[in-house]
């Protein structure tokens, strides 16, 4: 069974510092990478997503692939009390059309 | 504006009783998509469908079924529900499987 795996969390930052959430996927064949954002109650909502190796940015979020590790992480500078939600990572794999989500980490962002 | 809807946003029904879930999206996307959420387990794809009569299973498509007549149009069907399918159910949409989803506000699924 192709997974992706998270922490569950909570992890819980004080505001204005450097949250750093990460996922593992084990399908090999998987492209592109892609991190939610989702409120309590809420359907979730793209932030970034990633297909190459390396580091990509968009304003205060930096996400990091490491396709030989099979390692996805998202980095949220500077954080702040509305960025207290759960994160989602899933994978997509072209082969198959099959997305992949991991069960996501809690983020408290603490005023 | 640019919406996926889904209705309806609540259900509560009694088991083997024949339901539809509906799904639209107006942004002509090809790939639309059902996920059930539960706690503990995150989201997981039911079934897709990759553009119009084209569809396939995801992880966890026993018990539905869903068809694909237009392109705006994905309906989930749960002929015989049963308590298992309790659950949160997501439609999402995109223009291309590898780009965004972007998701229906949910449907809330109680069977009793």
């Amino acid at each position: 069974q192709k997974e992706v795996e998270q922490n569950s969390g909570p992890l819980s930052v004080p505001e204005g510092a450097i949250a750093s959430l990460n996922c593992t996927y084990s399908d090999r064949g998987s492209q592109s990478f892609f991190w939610y954002r989702q409120y309590s109650g809420k359907s979730p909502e793209l932030i970034m997503f990633i297909y190459s190796n390396g580091d990509k940015e968009d304003g205060r979020f930096t996400a990091q692939l490491n396709k030989a590790s099979q390692y996805v992480s998202l980095l949220i500078r500077d954080s702040q009390p509305s960025d207290s939600a759960t994160y989602l990572c899933a994978g997509y794999t072209s082969g198959t059309y099959k997305y992949i989500f991991g069960t996501g980490t809690r983020l408290k962002v603490l005023a | 504006e640019a919406q996926v809807t889904q209705n309806p946003r609540y259900l509560i029904t009694v088991t083997g009783k024949k339901l539809t879930v509906t799904c639209s999206q107006n942004m002509n996307h090809e790939y639309m998509s059902w996920y059930r959420q539960d706690p503990g387990l995150g989201l997981r794809q039911i079934y897709y469908s990759m553009n119009v009569e084209v569809t396939d299973k995801g992880d966890v498509p026993e018990g539905y079924k869903v068809s694909r007549k237009e392109k705006r149009n994905f309906p989930l069907i749960l002929e015989s529900p049963s308590p298992n399918q309790t659950s949160l159910y997501f439609c999402a949409s995109g223009d291309r499987g590898h780009v965004e989803q972007f998701f229906g506000p949910g449907t809330r699924l109680t069977v009793l």
